[in-house]
């Protein structure tokens, strides 16, 4: 089964550190999505990409957050300097656009302490 | 970031008996919604999906009923399993520009023997 890939599966860092995270999407899909999850927010849009493009990514905080995709293969997440109530789970997603639905990664497990 | 709701309800059903989730979506204007399941500790998994051009979609044991003039989307499970435990998420896709894929907040489902 095609899968889409995140790493670090966990990553434990303390305050003020780089933490970058990356995703290898599905290859073919042109569509990416970052999200964050915690209990307190549920599943927030980061950002999103198409042919990888940044079309949106008004859901990150600009001063510490970043998002790029080098290249079609590999889509990264840097959050510099890092924070503790940064801490939660990042999934990456990718799809072919609307109507073929979109496929998660397992996530990376983010604490910042 | 963009996300709906931060309460999480809890749907308790019996083993064999018939799960209805319910969802309320906010915008008119999305086009295609899409179900996820997620178990504990991994990432959300594609159910099925419904475009706004459809009222009623059928897959392997689950049924999405849309209803656009209440904004309701329903995701029924005929003979819940144990196996189907989980948190259930609904998405929007917000068309309009550049579409982006939205979440609930997503409701528990407990299976009992």
């Amino acid at each position: 089964d095609a899968r889409v890939t995140q790493t670090p599966r966990h990553k434990v860092t303390e305050m003020g550190q780089e933490v970058t995270m990356r995703c290898q999407p599905i290859l073919g899909h042109n569509t990416v999505f970052w999200y964050r999850q915690t209990m307190m927010q549920g599943l927030e849009l980061l950002a999103y990409f198409r042919n990888r493009a940044p079309l949106d990514d008004s859901g990150m905080p600009k001063d510490r957050f970043s998002a790029e995709m080098p290249d079609a293969t590999l889509a990264t997440l840097k959050i510099q300097p890092s924070e503790p109530r940064d801490s939660a789970v990042y999934f990456c997603a990718s799809g072919l656009g609307q109507s073929y639905g979109y496929t998660f990664g397992s996530g990376t497990r983010l604490t910042v302490v | 970031g963009e996300s709906v709701g931060l309460h999480l309800p809890t749907l308790s059903v019996q083993e064999g008996d018939n799960s209805i989730i319910n969802c309320a979506y906010s915008n008119s204007a999305s086009d295609y919604f899409i179900w996820y399941k997620q178990e504990s500790g991994k990432g959300p998994q594609f159910i099925i999906d419904i475009r706004s051009n459809m009222d009623k979609r059928q897959g392997q044991r689950v049924t999405v009923l849309l209803n656009k003039t209440v904004k309701h989307l329903s995701l029924q499970i005929a003979a819940t399993q144990p196996g189907d435990s989980a948190v259930y998420f609904c998405a929007e896709n917000r068309a309009g520009g550049y579409n982006k894929l939205i979440f609930g907040a997503g409701t528990r489902l407990a299976v009992h023997p």
